[in-house]
């Protein structure tokens, strides 16, 4: 597509469940980024994707969070047994190639809310 | 550890008044710079970037920023604010090391006035 894709664009959850944020970046571009926005707060940058392989995952918030990227394109955010504090706007962003010079596009967020 | 400063978080301006959003970092060297704005329901999109060169760098939609190495600011201004800016902007800075390398500021909600 012409841009960044996420889906869905909104979800309301119980505490507990599962949740599947889904990143479609823009075709071609090998990096993938997803960043977690609280209400108040910035950008908190979660992890990266150099084609399938994420090299840090350590800005994970907990062990609940994790997330794949299969055949260099669509990345999927994994939250188990979600929280209320979980409660945010997740955005993906991607870029041609990995690195802190480039431009970063951004997807319109999935807005999650824990209930 | 690396951050990023706003430190206005909300600034109201009339329409056609000039405009400066503050932003600071902290960082041991010189780091890529980014501005980016948030439009209400958009994606975040890129306005500028500094990574060397020429301190005073011009984006889109008639926004520049100036990088002050003294000060360790980016800061961003527009000579003559349009209403079609009243948005959320974003500061940001790409580090060199390895790990997580993108850092962003608390963002600065911009209102316009007629």
């Amino acid at each position: 597509g012409a841009g960044v894709s996420q889906s869905p664009s909104n979800k309301v959850t119980e505490k507990g469940k599962d949740v599947e944020l889904r990143c479609d970046p823009i075709s071609g571009h090998t990096a993938l980024y997803w960043y977690r926005q609280s209400l108040g707060q910035g950008l908190e940058f979660l992890i990266y994707f150099q084609g399938n392989s994420a090299p840090d995952k350590s800005g994970l918030p907990s062990d609940r969070f994790s997330a794949e990227r299969t055949g260099g394109s669509v990345s999927t955010l994994t939250i188990q047994r979600t929280q209320q504090e979980d409660s945010a706007v997740y955005l993906c962003a991607s870029s041609l190639v990995w690195s802190t010079q480039e431009t970063q596009y951004f997807g319109p967020g999935t807005r999650l809310l824990v209930l | 550890a690396q951050s990023v400063t706003q430190p206005d978080i909300h600034i109201t301006v009339s329409e056609g008044a000039s405009l400066e959003l503050r932003c600071n970092y902290s960082y041991g060297a010189t780091p890529y710079l980014f501005w980016y704005v948030q439009s209400p329901g958009q994606g975040l999109q890129l306005l500028l970037k500094y990574f060397s060169g020429d301190t005073l760098v011009q984006g889109i939609k008639g926004f520049e920023a100036e990088f002050k190495r003294s000060q360790s600011s980016f800061n961003l201004r527009k000579p003559s604010v349009h209403w079609s800016d009243a948005a959320e902007y974003f500061c940001a800075v790409g580090t060199l090391n390895t790990g997580n390398q993108f850092y962003f500021g608390t963002g600065t909600s911009l209102t316009v006035i007629p």
